[in-house]
């Protein structure tokens, strides 16, 4: 299993960012996916989930109406729009996959992508 | 939401000594709760899921209890590799949340 994320990089407060993940080594159907967030230095932060068939969607309610998460099965990729953006979304983004079809536990992460969203 | 409250914070430890941190959720969440271990620059590693199931690979001296509301994460003999911080998360319901962590250290 690999997970690949980026799309990271240095935004200013209000513009958007695309994330992606492109996976590998699984079925990628079979698995809902999630992104998981980390402040350097901080804790830990669920951030959205997609079931295996895109048809459920859930999202921390810090995000909830900015952010879009979606996954191209075609791709075997996962992505996260992420639309205005405050200084409270800079953080480290971990794209995870479900421990088994959809736990709502994370058995593989990717290495994760920065976002800093700044003036 | 469910909130996660994880004690203690921080823990200092000798290689070979027992280690326990405790996971206590706001509400009732079962069995649905994971443990995970992160070192610094590494993405989270899962060591225990539905309270108790070790995850294939995780050494045996990482076990893990509890129901409903409170868990417990235990390392008996306590491994250099061991240092770290570890971090509850429950799988009851949307949002899920995570525990604050709990850094073991070296003593």
């Amino acid at each position: 299993v690999q997970l690949v994320e980026s799309g990271g990089g240095l935004v200013q407060p209000g513009g958007s960012l695309r994330l992606s993940c492109a996976a590998s080594g699984f079925s990628f159907s079979d698995y809902s996916m999630n992104w998981v967030r980390q402040v350097p230095g901080k804790g830990l932060e669920w951030v959205s989930y997609i079931s295996g068939s895109s048809n459920i969607i859930y999202y921390a309610d810090s995000v909830r109406g900015r952010f879009t998460i979606s996954r191209d099965s075609a791709k075997n990729s996962v992505f996260l729009q992420m639309n205005s953006l405050r200084g409270e979304d800079t953080a480290l983004y971990y794209c995870a996959k479900d421990r088994a079809g959809s736990s709502w536990n994370f058995d593989h992460w990717g290495q994760g992508t920065l976002v800093t969203v700044s003036s | 939401d469910i909130q996660m409250t994880q004690s203690p914070s921080s823990v200092s430890a000798s290689v070979g000594d027992r280690v326990t941190i405790t996971c206590r959720a706001s509400q009732d969440i079962r069995s649905w709760l994971a443990w995970y271990q992160q070192k610094p620059g590494k993405a989270p590693k899962i060591l225990i899921y539905a309270a108790s199931s070790l995850q294939s690979g995780v050494p045996s001296r990482f076990s893990g209890s509890g129901s409903g509301t409170d868990f417990t994460l235990t390392i008996t003999s306590l491994q250099p590799e061991d240092f770290a911080t570890y971090y509850c998360q429950q799988a009851d319901s949307f949002p899920l949340t995570f525990g604050g962590g709990t850094k073991v250290e070296i003593k």
